[in-house]
């Protein structure tokens, strides 16, 4: 079992829908990150998070440290959100663990 | 504009010849990283450096050697001993390198194709 597992692998949706994606992990973690990777291969730096919730424009991410569970939801998402979304956790930066990543497809 | 700047974006290469990737940051970021990444896995960590002239080997550092002469250099080398170099080659930053950083900057990344 990976020590971090997103679901859904992939998620289509039309316009406007709400979305959300989910984060488990098996590892004890000081903070959780998730990212944003652009079909041209380049990862944006969306959160960084170790408690709670952070909001960010249409982005809300949340997480349960308890149940290590994380969430990143996308409000009246939008073609432009299409995308891969990657969790990782860890303790320490070098010490990251990578999820594999969520295929997000926004049709108009 | 302050970033990460990876070159070239993609990259040929004939089987048994090493090959350097490039990447460049003015973030006056201290940690830099490089990962990898194949389809349908997560990234993983081939070497970081926490500080000029000092860098450690990641989770598969095996085929690779890197070098940190400048806090704002750290180039990759995949050398002919990597038995499976053509992948996505990521480079990041950080601005500390111990607990949790603040956040990653990722570039834009290599694509690499042995041939």
């Amino acid at each position: 079992k990976n020590e971090v597992e997103q679901s859904p692998q992939n998620l289509t949706a039309q316009e406007g829908e709400f979305i959300t994606i989910n984060c488990s992990y098996s590892v004890g973690i000081s903070a959780l990150h998730w990212l944003q990777q652009h079909p041209g291969g380049g990862i944006v730096s969306l959160f960084m998070l170790s408690s709670g919730k952070k909001k960010h424009g249409r982005l809300i991410a949340t997480i349960n440290i308890q149940e290590k569970h994380s969430s990143l939801h996308i409000t009246a998402s939008h073609p432009r959100d299409s995308a891969v979304y990657i969790c990782a956790v860890g303790r320490t930066a070098q010490k990251l663990v990578f999820g594999q990543g969520t295929r997000l497809t926004i049709n108009p | 504009d302050g970033g990460i700047t990876q070159s070239p974006k993609y990259l040929f290469r004939k089987e048994g010849q090493n090959v350097t990737l490039s990447c460049e940051q003015n973030l006056n970021h201290d940690a830099m990283y490089w990962y990898r990444q194949d389809p349908g896995q997560g990234l993983r960590l081939i070497y970081y450096s926490q500080i000029v002239n000092d860098f450690q080997k990641g989770d598969i550092a095996e085929g690779y050697s890197v070098s940190r002469e400048k806090k704002e250099s750290f180039p990759l080398t995949v050398t002919s001993a990597q038995k499976n170099p053509t992948a996505f080659y990521l480079c990041a930053s950080s601005i500390s390198s111990g607990l949790s950083p603040n956040g990653y900057t990722f570039g834009s990344g290599t694509r690499l194709t042995v041939v």
